[in-house]
């Protein structure tokens, strides 16, 4: 049971550049979150999915979307990256519980 | 929008003592959880407490437990017979009942002493 895992762990891009960060979870869950964490903040939502096919807006989502690909995968996309998008980025699966993957940092330069 | 409020930055504690780590919320609503968030340098987050706002009853986990105060909108984090392994970020967090969006506070950075 692996739980929550993002790919990649660490990724450097330059500025315009895109990317794609993957998260996938093996819990059966409905739910699924993409955070940001910046230094001296708490997690700010960017995106969530409720359900399989359904994805909305969080608090923080300009310059950010997002696929729910299926019931397992959720992913967030950078179409061209800026340094404000430099940040340590957590995917959450969640029923009753909930569960974090380890994190991807980001940095833009 | 709900807000959290966590006025320590840093806190430090003696191995085997009590140590306790504020957090106020604001909100209109009625019905809603609260959490406590702890994140080690490895940078998991792991839910330490939980507690559902129509409950009076603080929740406990083992060494860790909640003062709840609705009123007030307070949810402060004991921690008793605290060990090495507590060093970390503690961050609340408060989220309406049914809905998604999850409000976490700046955190608070424990280190326990040997």
């Amino acid at each position: 049971n692996a739980g929550v895992t993002q790919t990649p762990k660490f990724q450097v891009l330059k500025t315009g550049q895109s990317m794609t960060l993957q998260c996938a979870q093996d819990m059966n869950h409905n739910s699924m979150y993409w955070y940001r964490q910046d230094p001296g903040m708490g997690l700010r939502l960017i995106y969530y999915s409720a359900s399989e096919g359904t994805t909305d807006k969080g608090e923080v989502p300009n310059g950010y979307n997002v696929s729910r690909l299926n019931k397992r995968e959720f992913s967030l996309r950078l179409e061209s990256a800026a340094p404000s998008q430099t940040s340590v980025y957590f995917c959450e699966s969640r029923d009753y519980e909930q569960y974090f993957g380890p994190g991807t940092r980001l940095t833009v330069t | 929008a709900q807000t959290v409020t966590q006025s320590q930055p840093e806190m430090s504690v003696q191995e085997a003592e009590t140590v306790t780590l504020s957090c106020t919320y604001d909100t209109s609503e009625n019905n809603y959880y609260l959490f406590w968030y702890k994140q080690p340098p490895s940078r998991q987050m792991i839910l330490v407490i939980r507690q559902e706002a129509y409950k009076q009853q603080n929740a406990t986990e083992n060494r860790f437990s909640v003062n709840f105060q609705k009123a007030a909108k307070s949810f402060s984090l004991k921690i008793s017979d605290s060990q090495l392994g507590d060093t970390a970020m503690y961050f609340c967090a408060f989220m309406k009942h049914n809905n998604n969006d999850m409000r976490f506070g700046a955190g608070t950075r424990l280190t326990v002493k040997p």
